[in-house]
């Protein structure tokens, strides 16, 4: 498709476990862009990949969290040693420009028990 | 620091009726603001923006104006549509397209 595909769209894991949450950009764009959105809030920025390197990581909420991008492509997010308060949905977005236009994938939903 | 605000709660409204989602900002500097739609079982996609004070973005019937003195980014629609049941989300550009989003309002139009 040419949309931004994100997976697993679901995932329930015990509190303690490890999950990675996996982001596919749209083809040829630069960005890419993590977001968390809990219930009821907001969205929060986690992390931006400027190609493949992250010159922004500072919404990341703990050392628990880490991302990586390859091949100016795909993406994983990791969290290690999920909590119950790391239940969520993760948004991927990516866009080819500065203009503000993010193109979302549709999220992983992260349930902790 | 920046940040957004949206009016609290759901919209529930009757198709044709007039539409208004209220969202305020604080912010240094002149950012860019934008509206994003989430429409059910997609992905968050652009709506609108505007890049300047008193730019009007527009798009699908929807208007907001970028309102310097009163920091505000109102989204109006003058006749809904059942089309446009969905969660709308305030956002303003930091830079490098880090955006800061509003909490969204849900809005279900019935027929």
């Amino acid at each position: 498709g040419a949309g931004v595909s994100q997976s697993p769209s679901n995932k329930v894991t015990e509190k303690g476990k490890d999950v990675e949450l996996r982001c596919d950009p749209i083809s040829g764009h630069t960005a890419l862009y993590w977001y968390r959105q809990r219930l009821g809030q907001g969205l929060e920025f986690l992390i931006y990949f400027q190609g493949n390197s992250a010159p922004d990581k500072s919404g990341l909420p703990s050392d628990r969290f880490s991302a990586e991008r390859t091949g100016e492509s795909v993406s994983t997010l990791t969290i290690q040693r999920t909590q119950q308060e790391d239940s969520a949905v993760y948004l991927c977005a990516s866009s080819r420009d500065n203009t503000g236009e993010l193109f979302f994938g549709e999220g992983s939903r992260l349930t902790v028990l | 620091g920046n940040s957004v605000t949206q009016m609290e709660g759901p919209v529930t409204l009757s198709e044709e009726a007039f539409l208004t989602i209220n969202c305020t900002y604080t912010a240094t500097g002149y950012p860019s603001l934008f509206w994003y739609v989430q429409y059910p079982g997609e992905g968050l996609q652009l709506l609108l923006k505007a890049t300047k004070a008193d730019d009007k973005g527009s798009n699908k019937g929807f208007e907001a104006t970028y309102r310097k003195e009163t920091t505000s980014f109102h989204l109006e629609k003058g006749s809904v549509q059942v089309s446009d049941s969905a969660v709308y989300f305030c956002a303003l550009n930091h830079g490098n397209n880090r955006l800061a989003f509003g909490k969204g309002n849900q809005v279900v139009v019935i027929p």
